[in-house]
């Protein structure tokens, strides 16, 4: 089944204590990224990566960090989580671009929470 | 700078009648105009798209309307059902390596009573 796994699906920690939220795809895209949704503010991107050692910041990079070492893997990291990133997660895969489709599968959410 | 705006918030619509969400948006560069449907607990879905090249597009009882001259495009559903009940992003894109870009409009909720 092509899909978009995140793991963990909920979190919950402490200021301060690194954390990496996984995203693997099993449909060989080039394009991966990182969503945050938060109340009354729709999705932002976070981070983005057109291919392998390929990344990018999106709108809200602040206090994330990215990598894509693999094709099929582009974990977020937050190096020293704070209250303010308390928010639902999602990562998203899409192929490379054609005229016909751009479409992009979202993972199923990761919700964190910053105490 | 918001270049997507998404109205309304949220949407009541009896079961049987027609739910409109409007999006604007500000960059005229822009040049694929998807809508994504979220359930409760689970990531948004592509639920329909459009080019600038053509007014209307249809799939089922989901049709998006697109008016270049005033920047803006809306999705209808017609005859709404409770299974419709989710929250509802329009979206944009630029042409090109942009295209994987997309920037959201802040997302309508929408419920259905039956």
């Amino acid at each position: 089944e092509a899909q978009v796994t995140q793991n963990p699906r909920y979190l919950i920690t402490v200021t301060g204590k690194k954390l990496t939220v996984t995203c693997s795809q099993n449909m060989n895209h080039e394009y991966m990224s990182w969503y945050r949704q938060d109340p009354g503010l729709g999705l932002r991107q976070i981070y983005y990566s057109m291919n392998v050692e390929v990344t990018d910041k999106g709108d809200v990079p602040e206090g994330y960090k990215v990598s894509r070492k693999e094709k099929r893997n582009f974990p977020l990291i937050l190096e020293s989580p704070s209250p303010n990133q308390t928010s639902l997660y999602f990562c998203a895969s899409s192929a490379r671009w054609t005229s016909g489709s751009n479409e992009q599968f979202f993972g199923p959410g990761t919700r964190l929470t910053v105490l | 700078q918001q270049q997507v705006k998404q109205s309304p918030q949220s949407l009541i619509v009896q079961k049987g009648g027609i739910s409109i969400i409007n999006c604007a948006y500000e960059n005229t560069a822009f040049d694929y105009f998807p809508w994504y449907q979220q359930f409760p607990g689970k990531g948004p879905a592509l639920l329909i798209a459009i080019r600038p090249d053509v007014s209307e597009k249809k799939e089922g009882r989901f049709t998006i309307s697109f008016n270049k001259s005033a920047k803006q495009f809306s999705l209808h559903i017609m005859d709404s059902q409770p299974g419709d009940s989710a929250t509802y992003f329009c979206a944009a894109s630029l042409p090109g390596a942009g295209s994987y870009q997309l920037t959201f409009g802040k997302g309508t909720k929408l419920s259905v009573i039956p």
